[in-house]
């Protein structure tokens, strides 16, 4: 099936410090998300981005973060500065339209010290 | 409360037998994926249904909007069948996925 790809897998930084997470979404997609996952539990919706803007974003989507696609190249989740409760998977997902299938990246873990 | 309730939270199954997962919905949902995380954490898409229902191979997936449910039915489980399965649901009006708790599944041979 399609394929979302997302780097890095593993990502651990120091508290305080600036991340940003990777994702290169199925190419003819348009719409595309990012997830947070606790310790391999409920998996959460944080925001989903459309032609260049936020569309919808969650009160998990922190002022810290921030979320860009520069001229077609990696869907991004920055995170500056990063916080303790910030560690989890992040899962970043894509669509062709809305009120379609979502196909998911691997998920890069971040472990924030 | 939570909008997607997933059951049973773990679920332990002999090689060859079979069984269902469920998820309530408490709000009108337009469509439901289910989807299983294997041990390295991926997300592998099993169904997508706005309706009706979907069969592929030995996995079976029904959404009754109306009813505010969605089944997943495993037969002939199979040791690769390990792991959390997922339901997620779209709400009505947003396009976003809430997903259920999941269900714990173990294979024992």
């Amino acid at each position: 099936g399609p394929k979302v790809l997302q780097i890095p897998s593993h990502q651990i930084i120091d508290m305080g410090q600036m991340v940003t997470l990777n994702c290169d979404p199925v190419s003819n997609h348009l719409y595309f998300y990012w997830y947070k996952q606790i310790l391999g539990q409920q998996m959460e919706f944080l925001v989903n981005f459309y032609n260049g803007k936020v569309m919808e974003k969650s009160k998990l989507f922190k002022d810290q973060f921030s979320v860009e696609r520069p001229d077609g190249s990696y869907f991004t989740l920055k995170i500056q500065p990063t916080a303790l409760e910030d560690s989890a998977v992040y899962f970043c997902a894509s669509s062709l339209g809305l009120g379609v299938e979502q196909y998911f990246g691997p998920g890069t873990r971040l472990t924030v010290l | 409360g939570d909008q997607v309730e997933q059951s049973p939270s773990a679920l332990s199954l002999h090689e060859g037998t079979g069984s269902a997962l469920r998820c309530n919905f408490t709000t009108t949902m337009r469509a439901v994926q289910w989807f299983q995380q294997n041990s390295r954490g991926s997300l592998i898409n099993l169904f997508y249904l706005a309706s009706g229902t979907k069969e592929n191979g030995r996995l079976k997936s029904t959404f009754n909007s109306k009813e505010s449910y969605s089944t997943l039915h495993i037969r002939d489980a199979q040791l690769e069948d390990s792991g959390t399965y997922f339901c997620a649901a779209e709400t009505e009006g947003a396009d976003r996925l809430t997903f259920g708790k999941g269900t714990q599944l173990i294979i024992q041979p």
